[in-house]
C-alpha cells in the first residue's frame, strides 16, 4: 500500500529564514501523483501543488519551490523568506486507488511549521 | 476550481445521538470525498460518494456509523451515527480534481466535539 512519509513532526524557524518541509513516499504505481497542502489553524486544507509522477521538473511559485526527485521518492517543499502567516500544519499527499474505483488522497502526518516574528 | 460550502462548521454533541454534515459544490462533480482528521492526526478517507449509487466505504468504516446520501451532482450528506467522544474529529468532504479542477479542493471542516 501507498504511504507518506513527513519525518518532521514541528519545525520553529525565525522570520525571513528559510525552510524545507521533507516528504518521502512508497508506491508501486508508475504512475501517481503528489500533492502539498496548507491547514492553517482555522482548519481548511489549502491546495498548494499538484505533480504528475512523470514530471519531474522542480516548481517555483512565489517563494514557495518543490523539489521532487524519483530516485529517492522524495518530494520536498521549500518555503523561502518564511512570514508569520506561514505557520501552518502542511501535508503532502499521495493519490492512489480507492475502494470506489477513483483516486483517493493518502497523507502523511503533517509538520507543524511556525515561523516566530 | 470548484468552491465547497461545507455546515455546520462545528458542533458540540451529546454522546448518543447523530450530527448530519453538508456539503454543496458550485459545479456538477462525479465523485465527493468524506475524510476524518482526528485530532492532531492526519486526514483520512472514510467513502467515497458517487451519485446515484450507494457510496463505497474504506476499511475500518462502515455505513450504519457513517451513511452518506448523494442526491445529485452538487450535494451530499454525511451523518455521524450514535457518536461517541471518539468522534471528536474534524469531518472534511472533498471532490473528485478530474470534474472539480486541478487539485482535490477541500469543504473549511465541520468540527465535532462529542461529550
Amino acid at each position: 500500500a501507498q504511504k507518506v512519509t513527513q519525518a518532521q513532526t514541528e519545525i520553529s524557524v525565525v522570520e525571513k529564514e528559510d525552510v524545507t518541509l521533507d516528504c518521502v513516499y512508497e508506491t508501486r504505481d508508475t504512475t501517481y501523483y503528489l500533492f502539498w497542502y496548507k491547514q492553517p489553524p482555522s482548519g481548511e486544507l489549502v491546495f498548494l501543488i499538484r505533480r504528475n509522477s512523470f514530471d519531474e521538473q522542480n516548481e517555483i511559485s512565489g517563494r514557495y519551490s518543490w523539489n521532487f526527485q524519483k530516485s529517492t521518492s522524495s518530494f520536498n517543499f521549500t518555503i523561502t523568506a518564511s512570514q508569520v502567516v506561514d505557520s501552518a500544519v502542511y501535508f503532502c499527499a499521495l493519490s492512489e486507488a480507492s475502494q470506489g474505483g477513483s483516486e483517493k488522497l493518502v497523507f502523511g502526518k503533517g509538520t507543524k511549521l511556525t515561523v516566530n516574528p | 476550481s470548484a468552491v465547497i460550502s461545507q455546515k455546520p462548521s462545528r458542533d458540540i454533541c451529546q454522546r448518543g445521538t447523530s450530527l448530519t454534515i453538508q456539503c454543496q459544490v458550485d459545479s456538477q462533480v462525479t465523485m465527493m470525498f468524506w475524510y476524518r482528521q482526528q485530532p492532531g492526526q492526519s486526514l483520512t478517507l472514510i467513502a467515497t460518494a458517487n451519485q446515484g449509487s450507494e457510496a463505497t466505504y474504506e476499511s475500518g468504516f462502515v455505513i450504519d456509523k457513517f451513511p452518506i446520501s448523494r442526491p445529485n451532482l452538487t450535494f451530499s450528506t454525511l451523518t455521524v451515527s450514535n457518536m461517541s467522544p471518539e468522534d471528536s474529529s474534524i469531518y472534511l468532504c472533498s471532490v473528485d480534481p478530474r470534474t472539480g479542477g486541478y487539485g482535490y479542493t477541500f469543504g473549511s471542516g465541520t468540527r465535532l466535539t462529542v461529550v
